[in-house]
């Protein structure tokens, strides 16, 4: 599986956006990009997924670079609800089913 | 929905007994997946299944784990005998035929093995 990388911890403050990055220099072209978050005490939930466009839903959106090796996990306007670790994680098309999840990235939001 | 639902929640047993965790995946879904998650080595996927069918167990520690799904609505992941080592959170998810992508998970069987 395709390998990402994504800052350790990141902190912000409510009410104001929040930029998640991610390196994923090896995907291939056939590798869907998922992010995944855990709040505290529960288990992970799906926030987004993309393959080369950027996307937005009710939740976050996804921005992808044009050469689709780093993408961002937007989330407009942070509230305290928001603080949990974010899982940015790549899965080839065949084998969606599969999500290998690294150490995320541990978000704190200060009210 | 009542989403995904573990049992037990949390489950305190001691060095070589037998312990089994349940799950009941959302109705209709028909995939299933078992996490494992410690502070050491994160969330690691265990074994999935398809339509009842294990399709790849190459996450299960060893021998001493096994998971069963004899039906659509329940799965069970047994580990026989336990070790300090197993203690961690196990997660079940499931998903659905339609959403080829996103899984949902339950909220987490924390085990201790003293």
């Amino acid at each position: 599986d395709a390998k990402t990388t994504q800052p350790n911890s990141m902190e912000s403050n409510e009410e104001e956006p929040v930029h998640l990055p991610c390196n994923h220099s090896t995907i291939s072209g056939t590798d869907y990009i998922h992010w995944y978050r855990q709040l505290p005490s529960q288990g992970p939930e799906y926030v987004i997924h993309g393959l080369t466009s950027n996307v937005n839903n009710r939740m976050a959106s996804l921005a992808i670079a044009e050469d689709r090796k780093s993408s961002t996990l937007i989330l407009h306007r942070a509230t305290l609800r928001d603080a949990a670790v974010y899982y940015c994680i790549l899965s080839h098309i065949q084998g969606a089913q599969k999500l290998v999840f690294g150490q995320g990235t541990r978000l704190t939001i200060n009210p | 929905d009542a989403g995904v639902i573990q049992s037990p929640r949390h489950e305190v047993t001691e060095m070589g007994q037998e312990v089994t965790l349940r799950c009941k995946p959302i109705s209709g879904h028909n995939s299933l997946f078992w996490y494992r998650q410690t502070m050491m080595r994160g969330l690691e996927l265990l074994i999935y299944f398809n339509n009842n069918v294990p399709i790849d167990d190459s996450g299960m520690p060893e021998d001493r784990f096994s998971a069963k799904m004899p039906n659509a609505s329940f799965s069970t992941l047994k580990i026989q005998p336990s070790e300090p080592r197993d203690s961690a959170v196990y997660f079940c998810a499931s998903r659905g035929r339609g959403q080829r992508y996103e899984q949902f998970f339950g909220p987490g069987t924390r085990l201790t093995v003293l």
